[in-house]
């Protein structure tokens, strides 16, 4: 988990506006990642995945961008709606193998849309 | 959640009491895993399963142990609980999906531990 981490803890945006939500990572064997969103009181749940050969990959209003130079992972949120309101998590393994012995994830962002 | 469910949901107990955590999947998936969250800390993993009777430990697996006797149940029992392992507990399986796999998790057990 501490060589994925997210750099802002609490995100807090209007209602309507774009929310960008940052990762870094530091395993560079790593190439496979994935953002999951975490409802109060629920398990994480699977939003979108990148592998480490894409720079991006678009999803229903969500965006992944992959920076592999800076090791640097970004979730983009489209028109932020009450419902986006969760924790984030970005984890991490490599694609071979299928991530057989689990993820890394890091720390959480907590987004809260303001009305 | 259909396909994975955890049980307890929510428990209590008190240091040196012994505890486990249910795990059940309907879906005969090969891989299943236990993590906890903590506030600040993410999930960790604690150990994982790639089969019946065939288990690993991960990042803090210290305290913890698990068995599966049968592919729909993964275990996770903490033989002497202790404070610091008050926490929220899930357990997931592994999904492949078009592009890659998922770890998809159940609804969590929260413990505490007095």
């Amino acid at each position: 988990g501490e060589n994925v981490g997210l750099h802002l803890p609490t995100l807090s945006v209007q209602e309507g506006d774009n929310s960008i939500i940052n990762c870094a990572y530091s395993n560079s064997a790593s190439d496979y990642f994935i953002w999951y969103k975490q409802e109060s009181g629920k398990g994480p749940q699977f939003i979108i995945d990148i592998r480490s050969n894409m720079d991006k990959r678009q999803g229903q209003r969500v965006t992944v961008l992959l920076n592999k130079t800076v090791k640097h992972l970004s979730l983009q949120i489209a028109a932020t709606q009450p419902g986006d309101s969760a924790v984030y998590f970005c984890a991490e393994n490599k694609l071979w193998g299928g991530g057989a012995d689990g993820l890394t994830f890091g720390k959480g962002t907590h987004l809260i849309i303001q009305p | 959640d259909a396909g994975i469910t955890q049980s307890p949901r929510h428990k209590v107990t008190e240091t040196g009491t012994p505890v486990t955590l249910r795990c059940h999947q309907t879906e005969n998936h090969r891989y299943m895993y236990w993590y906890r969250q903590d506030p600040g800390h993410g999930l960790r993993l604690i150990h994982y399963s790639y089969g019946v009777k065939d288990t690993d430990k991960g990042e803090v697996s210290d305290g913890y142990s698990v068995s599966r006797s049968k592919t729909e149940d993964f275990l996770l029992t903490l033989e002497s609980a202790t404070s610091s392992q008050t926490s929220v507990y899930f357990c997931a399986i592994r999904r492949t999906r078009d592009r890659g796999y998922e770890q998809y998790f159940g609804p969590g057990t929260r413990l505490t531990v007095t």
